[in-house]
């Protein structure tokens, strides 16, 4: 089967760093994808990682190893506005590109 | 960057009334859309991936005859909540594949969402 594990929650100050997890289990690999979704939205692209190792894209970083089937989405110098559900989803191997998400990561940033 | 619009907004209906929701690819060709749900603090669920011009690929467990799909053009496909019933209050999504730019990270884009209330 596939599935997706991220933890349900995650809590942190405002200006520090966190670290949010995923690890994986699809059939096939095409791509792991972060999105950030504030309620009520639809879901905001953050970033993609198809081979191993660290995409940095300004505060944002994403970390994938295939071989482990696990990646993170690394925040630095958080924000309020950064209080948001966070998803990890997998492109699987089979035709059509579709997406699989995880339960998602909803973070707190407090003052 | 390419923009998918996804309408209604929000719509609350009777139960036992059916609802329409539409995706629409305004810049880019999409030969493949995907439908997803979204219940309250939970993450999406794909209920079904739909190409233009042919019958649309459900999910295991989503039922087909309750949600039709119809993708009758390049930039848009419909989903139609059949016979609604409370359950299906949900938040409903819809992402466009865009053919320009196959297997890269912008491939997929989503609309806005729409909010079903079934009262």
């Amino acid at each position: 089967g596939q599935n997706i594990d991220q933890p349900t929650e995650m809590t942190a100050t405002e200006g520090a760093i966190v670290q949010i997890n995923c690890t994986y289990q699809t059939s096939g690999f095409n791509g792991l994808f972060w999105y950030q979704q504030h309620a009520g939205e639809a879901p905001t692209f953050l970033s993609y990682n198809v081979l191993d190792g660290l995409e940095e894209k300004g505060r944002f970083s994403s970390f994938l190893s295939r071989s482990k089937g696990y990646s993170y989405l690394l925040l630095k110098e958080l924000q309020m506005k950064d209080s948001a559900s966070y998803l990890c989803a997998v492109r699987g191997g089979t035709s059509g590109g579709k997406l699989i998400f995880g339960q998602g990561t909803e973070l707190s940033v407090k003052p | 960057g390419a923009v998918v619009s996804q309408h209604p907004s929000w719509v609350i209906c009777k139960s036992g009334t059916s609802v329409k929701i539409e995706c629409r690819s305004l810049d880019f060709q999409a030969t493949t859309m995907f439908w997803y749900r979204q219940f309250p603090k939970q993450s999406l669920m794909l209920m079904a991936t739909s190409n233009e011009g042919s019958k649309a690929t459900y999910e295991q467990g989503v039922e087909k005859d309750k949600f039709l799909i119809n993708h009758a053009s390049l930039t848009l496909s419909t989903l139609t909540v059949t016979s609604a019933h409370p359950e299906d209050s949900s938040f409903y999504i819809c992402s466009a594949r865009d053919l320009g730019r196959i297997r890269t990270n912008t491939e997929a884009f989503f609309g806005q969402g729409t909010r079903l209330t079934v009262v």
